[in-house]
């Protein structure tokens, strides 16, 4: 299995223009996750589905961010417009029932 | 509510110590999952062991150890013989499957560095 896979791996953008990172999760996995690092605040769960249904986006900063997952195999975040403040390491992971999350490789965000 | 503590938020050792890295939570579920995972320099997160509830045993995996007690809601980390590879940070985390809705929360982590 190839693993979750994040796109793309290097995000540089200005303030102000529209970012979308993209995830595949692993085959068969039902859970997927939308993790932010930054070194003030740690690993943050922004949202996260179950089935492709959003389960909890308590974690999702405000409306700028917004996420999606159109079928099993691909889930968006979308941030717009964006801001210095969220340049950070963001991660997609994914499990399959009550067992462990697998993380992908995450995508680091530079806003300017 | 839900916590993952690791108070040691930097080590350092020489190459070949043992070194213990601690990891308390707070959960008022009963049921509920324990992780380790290892973040390297390159930055990916990297599963290490997934513990139950109700499974107190302890694991041993080559030179990896965990040492999970109940009673003082405890979950350390043990490397043994501790080799440069070794360098990274590592999070402890919780997950229980009733209160947070099965969120995985992370501790703050640890940085191990190995010395040769």
């Amino acid at each position: 299995d190839a693993g979750v896979i994040q796109s793309p791996r290097h995000e540089v953008t200005e303030m102000g223009q529209e970012v979308t990172l993209r995830c595949k999760p692993i085959s068969g996995h039902d859970y997927l996750f939308w993790y932010r690092q930054t070194m003030m605040r740690g690993l943050e769960l922004l949202i996260y589905f179950n089935n492709n249904v959003p389960i909890d986006d308590s974690g999702m900063p405000e409306d700028r961010f917004s996420a999606k997952m159109p079928n099993a195999s691909f889930s968006t975040l979308k941030i717009q417009p964006s801001e210095p403040r969220d340049s950070a390491v963001y991660f997609c992971a994914s499990r399959r029932g009550n067992t462990e999350a697998f993380f992908g490789q995450g995508t680091r965000l530079t806003v300017v | 509510a839900q916590k993952v503590t690791q108070a040691q938020t930097e080590i350092s050792v020489v190459e070949k110590e043992d070194v213990t890295l601690d990891c308390v939570y707070e959960t008022r579920d009963t049921t509920y999952y324990l992780f380790w995972y290892k973040q390297p320099p390159s930055g990916e997160l990297v599963f290490l062991i997934r513990r139950n509830s109700f499974d107190e045993q302890n694991e041993i995996s080559g030179r990896y150890s965990w040492n999970f007690q109940k009673s003082t809601s405890s979950f350390n980390f043990t490397i043994t013989a501790s080799q440069v590879v070794d360098s990274a940070v590592y999070f402890c985390a919780l997950r229980t499957e009733y209160s947070s809705a099965s969120k995985i929360i992370f501790g703050s982590g640890t940085r191990l560095s190995i010395r040769p």
